[in-house]
């Protein structure tokens, strides 16, 4: 159980916007303004979209952007793109036990 | 161009110690910005937090793995080194190391190694 929650899939047409959640406590995501988002596709390495809930790093498509409410981040992914289809991982920094950095289970973006 | 690339056994038996070591290149595991850490995915399943360490030596592990992980870095070759003991099948994942800032955000991975936990 990872100590995140996303939703296990989510889905939208090109052109589309979807949105993906990230839910986590006090001790993680609503204590601080250090969530990650990345994007993996089959059989690749992690690549970092978002830092610090919502800076997008050089040459990550504007289309992708961040937000946080509460306990709850979400990615924003704008004029969906074929290419866009892959898993989206969440992740935070905490301050629980230890401080360390926990990660979501992950979702599953199609593009229809 | 920074580039990390993960080496060691892709196949280890369960009780045994797990060994890996990421080669840095294109930039100095020396960076006082930087911390450098493992990552692993078991198979179909989602990304988990080993452990980190910084160029001092100073080092940051999972609170639920601690007990069996010794991370440690060499600045003279540039790389960094994963130990994990008593492992068992559960530990069968692709091992990813990566460099990251203070607060946790991963900036570079390296391609990722399978290791498959079998006798």
């Amino acid at each position: 159980q990872s100590a995140l929650t996303q939703p296990a899939s989510v889905s939208g047409s090109p052109g589309q916007s979807i949105t993906i959640s990230c839910t986590g406590t006090s001790s993680d995501v609503g204590g601080y303004n250090y969530v990650s988002w990345y994007q993996q596709h089959p059989g690749k390495a992690p690549k970092l979209m978002i830092y610090d809930v919502s800076n997008r790093p050089s040459g990550v498509s504007n289309r992708f952007s961040g937000s946080k409410s509460g306990n709850t981040a979400s990615l924003t992914i704008s004029g969906l793109q074929a290419e866009d289809e892959a898993d989206y991982y969440c992740s935070s920094y905490t301050s629980s036990s230890t401080p360390h950095v926990v990660f979501g289970g992950g979702t599953k973006l199609t593009v229809l | 161009q920074l580039q990390l690339q993960e080496s060691g056994p892709g196949l280890v038996k369960p009780s045994e110690t797990l060994s890996l070591t990421c080669t840095v290149s294109g930039g100095s595991i020396s960076s006082s910005s930087y911390y450098w850490g493992w990552i692993r995915q078991p198979p179909g399943k989602g990304l988990e937090w080993i452990g980190s360490i910084y160029y001092s030596g100073s080092t940051y592990y999972n609170p639920s793995l601690k007990s069996r992980v010794t991370i440690s870095v060499d600045t003279s070759k540039n790389q960094f080194s994963l130990k994990l003991s008593s492992v068992t099948a559960a530990d069968t994942a692709v091992y990813y190391c990566a460099r990251h800032r203070l607060h946790y955000d991963f900036w570079g991975w390296g391609q990722g190694t399978l290791v498959t936990v079998s006798s």
